[in-house]
């Protein structure tokens, strides 16, 4: 069972940037593991703010972004605003078995 | 408006059964694969399994906890999908989700799942 990991909590500044990273242990993330980022906030069921690596929803607000970077899928945030404060999860997709696996989640507090 | 509306969850004693519905509407339903995603209290997201679509033979995939347990069906002349769990263990207690993928990428608010006696 391949382990997804993330940074278990991160800090930015109101109007800053911020990169979340999601890394595999089977060694590089690629856009074949179709990459997915999601947010939750407390109480709250999750959304998903990019699909595939770097797509957005309509909902998802321009300062996110999702990219690879040094063999990890990343999520940028530029502009940080005290309402992006919540828990952020990757989702990898692994083609030996068809199967998913979240990391463990990103606390990001807006402070 | 799109919708995703997970039912069927409750208190169930170890060893028994429970089968959840995730009913949609607003989107394309038959061609999206959906996702069942579970978390315990306090915990993060873990993803229980998928079913693809027809185009894909309806494939199904698992996570290693549930496997030979739950199984994830569903009916496209319904816009609803399923997930039926047996066999029923304590650390199966979680809100379960169900949610679509890429660009139908959309949740449900979840039903709660208690295995306990």
């Amino acid at each position: 069972q391949a382990v997804v990991t993330q940074e278990p909590s991160l800090t930015v500044s109101p109007g800053g940037t911020v990169t979340l990273t999601c890394g595999s242990s089977t060694g590089a993330v690629t856009s074949g593991h179709y990459p997915y980022w999601f947010q939750q906030k407390p109480g709250q069921a999750p959304r998903t703010l990019v699909y595939d690596t770097k797509n957005k929803h309509s909902w998802t607000p321009a300062r996110f972004s999702g990219f690879l970077l040094g063999g990890k899928a990343a999520l940028t945030l530029s502009g940080a605003q005290p309402e992006d404060e919540a828990d952020y999860y990757c989702l990898l997709f692994y083609t030996f078995n068809g199967g998913g696996v979240f990391g463990g989640g990103t606390k990001l507090t807006v402070l | 408006e799109v919708q995703m509306v997970e039912s069927g969850g409750g208190l169930v004693q170890p060893g028994g059964s429970l089968k959840l519905s995730c009913a949609t509407s607003g989107f394309i339903f038959s061609g999206s694969a959906i996702l069942w995603v579970r978390q315990a209290s306090g915990k993060g997201l873990e993803w229980v399994g998928h079913i693809s679509t027809k185009a894909y033979t309806y494939a199904t995939a698992y996570a290693a906890p549930v496997k030979g347990r739950f199984t994830i069906s569903r009916d496209d002349s319904e816009n609803t999908a399923y997930l039926q769990m047996n066999s029923l263990k304590t650390e199966d207690t979680a809100v379960y989700f169900c949610a679509g993928v890429g660009a139908s990428s959309f949740w449900g608010r979840g039903t709660l799942v208690t295995v306990s006696s």
